[in-house]
């Protein structure tokens, strides 16, 4: 079974710059999380998607960050324009379903932003 | 807000020795998970933990789970160098839609 996969692997940019990652689930898993990692702090829960709808975006920052699911399979998430503290590990996690599923993690995209 | 505090933090231990990293979290949890994270990598899950008194044991790491006291540890016994890592817990909780809140992560690193 083809795990979680995330595109790109890297990216650098220049702050106020955009960018954007794109996640593949696991085949017939409905629920979708986006998580940011910063370096020496454990993942934060940055959307939760529930097929193509959100569940929670509570900690999402709106005003520069994005992410969709449209057709309830493939999600991206944007930052435009990019801060100095977006750098980060952005994890893509997928599960089953909502009801307490065990969530599969990605590789991640480690983006830099200078 | 659920908050997960894990302790230690940092750890270096000897080959050989036996020690125990500890998961406290705020409110009641559905499940507890450990999670394992090497250098530039993803996070590897080691245990679910679902009920009180759960314990679960995989090699020399056993995990266990006190629901009464929001409390579970990962011992780690006779300590060899490939445990090196990142060790996460995590707690989800179905009125957050069951994402996951996880501790700052205790780095450890084991030496001959």
């Amino acid at each position: 079974e083809a795990g979680v996969a995330q595109s790109p692997r890297y990216k650098i940019i220049e702050k106020r710059q955009s960018v954007a990652f794109w996640c593949n689930p696991i085949s017939g898993h409905a629920t979708l999380y986006w998580y940011q990692q910063i370096l020496g702090q454990g993942p934060k829960l940055l959307i939760q998607f529930q097929n193509n709808g959100v569940v929670d975006d509570s900690q999402l920052p709106k005003d520069r960050f994005s992410a969709e699911r449209l057709k309830g399979v493939d999600s991206t998430l944007k930052i435009q324009p990019a801060k100095l503290e977006d750098s980060a590990v952005y994890l893509c996690a997928s599960s089953l379903d909502l009801a307490g599923h065990e969530q599969y993690f990605g590789p991640g995209t480690r983006l830099t932003v200078t | 807000e659920l908050k997960v505090e894990q302790n230690p933090l940092f750890l270096s231990m000897q080959e050989g020795k036996n020690y125990t990293i500890y998961c406290n979290y705020s409110t009641t949890s559905d499940r507890l998970y450990w999670y394992r994270q090497d250098p530039g990598k993803s996070l590897e899950s080691l245990f679910v933990l679902l009920s009180n008194g759960a314990v679960k044991q995989e090699g020399r790491l056993m995990a266990s789970l006190d629901t009464k006291a929001r409390l579970s540890t990962l011992h780690i016994t006779a300590a060899v160098h490939d445990l090196s890592a990142t060790y996460f817990c995590a707690v989800d909780n179905s009125n957050s839609g069951y994402a996951l809140n996880f501790g700052k992560g205790t780095s450890l690193l084991v030496t001959p």
